[in-house]
């Protein structure tokens, strides 16, 4: 699978959107960029994926540049419940690929 | 959406005793289920891919005949930690994988906290 580049950490107030970026320049044709976050000592939830076409859910915004080889997580009013690790994945949706984990983005939201 | 249940959610344990960590999914059949370590202030590392019904598939590093793993059924999938040390104390987080369709989405469970004293 690919490997995701991001931010060690990032600050954003609450109430303000949250834009979490995510490098995958060598990403193959197949693979998806899934998003999970991690609150503290917690197991990671499942925030939004997609192939190449933006995507939208209750919970955030994916976009996804032309080339595939970045995309953005968006939290588009970011509250206190949002701080967490956010974690970039790519992975193939076939076979028994798993999903790899790396160092992630410490988002911090302040009142 | 889909749930995973860990059990327990934290323990305690003695060095050189065993431990069983149980993993569910409870609203859908898991034919796939992963088991990850994580410790402080690091990232999620895969110790092994389960399938129902064969062999579990451990990750480089990782002894097989210290983390048992058996996924006896499409719901639960159990990690037994033996001879446990204190090295092995750590959040050991279970995934099932949910494959229906074009669906393929991997669940996570809470987490268990193991202490080995």
């Amino acid at each position: 699978d690919a490997k995701t580049t991001q931010p060690t950490s990032m600050d954003c107030a609450e109430g303000r959107a949250a834009n979490l970026p995510c490098n995958h320049s060598t990403i193959s044709g197949n693979e998806y960029v899934y998003w999970y976050r991690q609150i503290h000592s917690q197991g990671p939830q499942y925030i939004i994926h997609g192939l190449k076409n933006n995507e939208t859910n209750e919970m955030a915004s994916l976009i996804i540049t032309e080339d595939r080889k970045s995309s953005t997580l968006i939290l588009p009013h970011a509250t206190l419940r949002d701080t967490a690790v956010y974690y970039c994945i790519v992975r193939v949706n076939s076979g028994y690929s798993t999903l790899t984990f790396g160092k992630g983005t410490m988002l911090l939201v302040s009142p | 959406g889909a749930v995973v249940s860990q059990h327990p959610s934290w323990v305690i344990c003695k060095s050189g005793t065993s431990v069983k960590i149980e993993c569910r999914s409870l609203d859908f059949q898991a034919t796939t289920m992963f088991w990850y370590r994580q410790f402080p202030k690091q990232s999620l590392m895969l110790m092994a891919t389960s399938n129902e019904g064969s062999k579990a598939t451990y990750e480089q590093g990782v002894e097989k005949d210290k983390f048992l793993i058996n996924h006896a059924s499409l719901t639960l999938s159990t990690l037994t930690v033996t001879s446990a040390h204190p090295e092995d104390s750590s959040f050991y987080i279970c995934s099932a994988r949910q494959r229906q369709g074009r669906k393929d989405e991997q669940y996570f469970g809470p987490g268990t906290r193991l202490t080995v004293t």
